[in-house]
């Protein structure tokens, strides 16, 4: 199986930060790659597909990235709302694995 | 509105089985898969299975076969996910989630989950 490497594990910033998380990829996986976020007692929902296609409804500050094998979701800017944990899913081949996850808290 | 309703929290006993539904509205249910996913504390996500509805076809990780059965009922736009002989690794919340019409793997609708607890 293909193993996503999901850093960091928990993270905490301020408000209007910028973050970062990066999945690694162990094998190419092209740009079969999405990120979901999944807020405290809620269902995960999708934010970007095909490593760099932003979700229909989710704001323009979420965007992702790829280079090489290594995968990027990126918030420009912190908002309160974006609180919880972010996960990435490899597709690429079976079966489809996810990354652990990302605890994303306010500082 | 796309909305998958599943069934309630389930206590089973360990050796037992258990289904799960999710009953889809909103959308034409035949013309997208539907994923099935398990998170547990222990092991994150895990994709268990899929089922296109429209075929009857079925697609499941190695890891569950023989764990879970995906079945659907298109006269009541409802899938379901049976897992059988049940142990304590199974206690978890499992999704099913609707599968974008075109990006195969995407999951875009996701139902609000059912815990499953295995307890003696």
């Amino acid at each position: 199986d293909i193993q996503m490497t999901q850093s960091p594990a928990s993270l905490s910033a301020s408000l209007e930060e910028i973050v970062t998380i990066t999945c690694q990829a162990s094998q190419d996986i092209g740009n079969w790659l999405a990120w979901y976020q999944q807020k405290p007692g809620k269902s995960p929902q999708l934010l970007i597909y095909d490593a760099t296609s932003l979700a229909d409804g989710v704001p323009s500050r979420f965007s992702g990235s790829r280079s090489g094998t290594q995968y990027s979701l990126k918030i420009s800017r912190l908002q309160v709302e974006d609180i919880g944990s972010y996960y990435c899913q490899q597709a690429h081949s079976n079966p489809d694995t996810f990354g652990a996850g990302t605890k994303l808290e306010l500082k | 509105e796309v909305k998958l309703q599943q069934s309630g929290d389930e206590l089973v006993r360990p050796g037992a089985s258990v289904k799960i539904s999710c009953k889809a509205s909103g959308y034409t249910f035949t013309n997208y898969a539907m994923y099935w996913v398990k998170q547990s504390p222990g092991q994150g996500l895990e994709w268990i299975g899929t089922i296109i509805p429209l075929i009857d076809t079925t697609s499941y990780n190695q890891k569950f076969k023989g764990k879970a059965t995906l079945t659907a009922d298109k006269s009541s736009n409802t899938a379901y996910m049976e897992l059988s002989r049940l142990t304590s690794e199974d206690s978890a919340v499992y999704y099913c989630a609707r599968v974008h019409r075109y990006n195969l793997y995407v999951m875009d609708a996701w139902g609000q989950g059912a815990s499953v607890t295995v307890s003696s």
